[in-house]
């Protein structure tokens, strides 16, 4: 069974640039959530979406935004990318509470 | 809020020492209680959790127990070998359903020499 996939592996942006990073789900799977992972840390929650619609929301901005397809893949945008914003991005997807099955992440470089 | 506080690494051990990880939680009510591993050059994966009170998750020969009275989860293993080599992390979710938000620790890493 195909894991969870995230696209693109690796991306560089300038500062002021807009970025969108992509996840599709194990199959089977409706919840999706994004996370932050600054270097050196743990990952920070952004956002949850269960059966397309935001269930949860972590202590980001308004830059970072979200959304869910019918087919449960996942979208997360990031406006106006800050020199802050570099990191690795993680999406997960799980059936169960807690249990998240995470992708390999995109690494952010804003420059 | 939620929080994990977990010790900060890295933690270097011969092979086939003893391993303790200490992590201890704040929360409100009974969260579930996990370990994630994460594996240089891999994605983050499941490695136990506990659900409730007195609860011991066990995988691969680590263990852990849920203990409500000191608000801790510390992971152990017997016999740690080169391949434990990790950074792992300490998680929490708070009991309610949809709601997937997990709160991790900073990650202890994990170095074990031959």
């Amino acid at each position: 069974d195909a894991g969870v996939t995230q696209s693109p592996t690796h991306l560089i942006k300038t500062r002021g640039q807009q970025v969108t990073l992509r996840c599709s789900p194990i199959s089977g799977h409706k919840s999706v959530s994004w996370y932050q992972q600054v270097l050196g840390q743990g990952p920070q929650f952004i956002f949850q979406y269960y059966e397309k619609e935001e269930r949860g929301r972590g202590n980001f901005p308004d830059r970072f935004s979200a959304r869910q397809f019918p087919n449960y893949s996942s979208e997360l945008n990031v406006n106006a990318l800050l020199l802050g914003d570099s990191a690795l991005y993680l999406c997960a997807s799980s059936w169960e509470q807690g249990k998240l099955f995470f992708g390999s992440g995109t690494q952010l470089s804003v420059l | 809020g939620n929080s994990v506080t977990q010790m900060e690494g890295p933690v270097t051990l011969s092979e086939e020492a003893f391993l303790t990880i200490n992590c201890t939680y704040t929360a409100t009510g009974y969260p579930s209680l996990f370990w994630y591993v994460q594996y240089p050059g891999e994605g983050l994966q499941l490695l136990l959790k506990a659900t409730k009170a007195d609860d011991k998750g066990s995988n691969k020969g680590f263990e852990a127990t849920y203990r409500k009275e000191t608000t801790s989860f510390h992971l152990e293993k017997g016999s740690v070998q080169v391949s434990d080599s990790a950074v792992y992390f300490c998680a929490l979710t708070p009991l309610s359903g949809g709601y997937q938000k997990v709160t991790f620790g900073i990650g202890t890493k994990l170095q074990v020499i031959p």
